[in-house]
């Protein structure tokens, strides 16, 4: 079966500092992954994703995410933290044997500090 | 491109009673998902539907539930005789098919139910 983990509930970042939102997936095959960014009572906005290709994948809001095989990970960084990036973070993997559904991750919680 | 558009945005009904979702994809998106988030989770597959088939039904998907797309456009989905942990978040998706499988999903702002 196909799932990512996301092993920190929250993550506690000063504006201005570089960020990390860490993913590691678990699946048969190539993986499809992606990272989504939920605000309060708001559906999901996609951020990035990776299929193929180069390890380092820039998205919007000038977020990247990095891809590495050997460590089955796919964390979320971004340079330089804004205040306006506290949010809801998911990670997902693409079910690839059905619908595509999307297979998601319990969710970090992004607090930037002033 | 309007984006994924869900109907109501919030519903608060009595246990028992049955409660209908409306979710307007984006208009070329030929494939449509309903997901569930309950508080402190991700979301989580209920179903699928490409053009007016619907092709998957997760296992959460119990008998009180039903999803429409009559016509490969909106869709629907209907829960009867609703329960406590019916509450949650349901959230729409859309995105364009087979030949296009690269491209992402994209969401609503959702419906968000509370059974009192």
């Amino acid at each position: 079966a196909q799932s990512v983990a996301q092993p920190e509930d929250q993550v506690n970042v000063a504006e201005g500092n570089p960020l990390t939102v860490k993913c590691t997936y678990s699946v048969s095959g190539n993986p499809y992954l992606f990272w989504y960014v939920q605000y309060p009572n708001r559906g999901l906005q996609f951020l990035l994703k990776y299929i193929t290709g180069d390890n380092l994948v820039k998205g919007s809001y000038g977020f990247e995410a990095e891809f590495n095989k050997s460590q089955t990970s796919f964390h979320l960084k971004k340079p330089s933290a804004l205040v306006s990036d506290s949010a809801l973070y998911f990670c997902a993997v693409r079910d690839m044997y059905n619908t595509d559904k999307l297979i998601f991750g319990t969710g970090t919680r992004l607090q930037v500090f002033p | 491109d309007t984006g994924v558009s869900q109907d109501p945005r919030h519903k608060i009904t009595k246990r028992g009673q049955n409660v209908t979702f409306r979710c307007d994809p984006i208009s070329e998106h030929n494939r449509l998902y309903w997901y569930r988030q309950t508080l402190g989770q991700g979301p989580e597959f209920l179903t699928y539907f490409q053009n007016e088939a619907q092709l998957e039904k997760s296992r959460l998907l119990s008998d009180r539930f039903s999803a429409e797309r009559p016509k490969g456009s909106f869709s629907t989905l209907e829960i009867q005789r609703t329960e406590q942990g019916d509450s949650a978040m349901y959230l729409c998706a859309s995105s364009l098919g087979r030949e296009r499988v690269n491209q992402p999903q994209h969401f609503g702002d959702g419906t968000r139910l509370s059974i009192l």
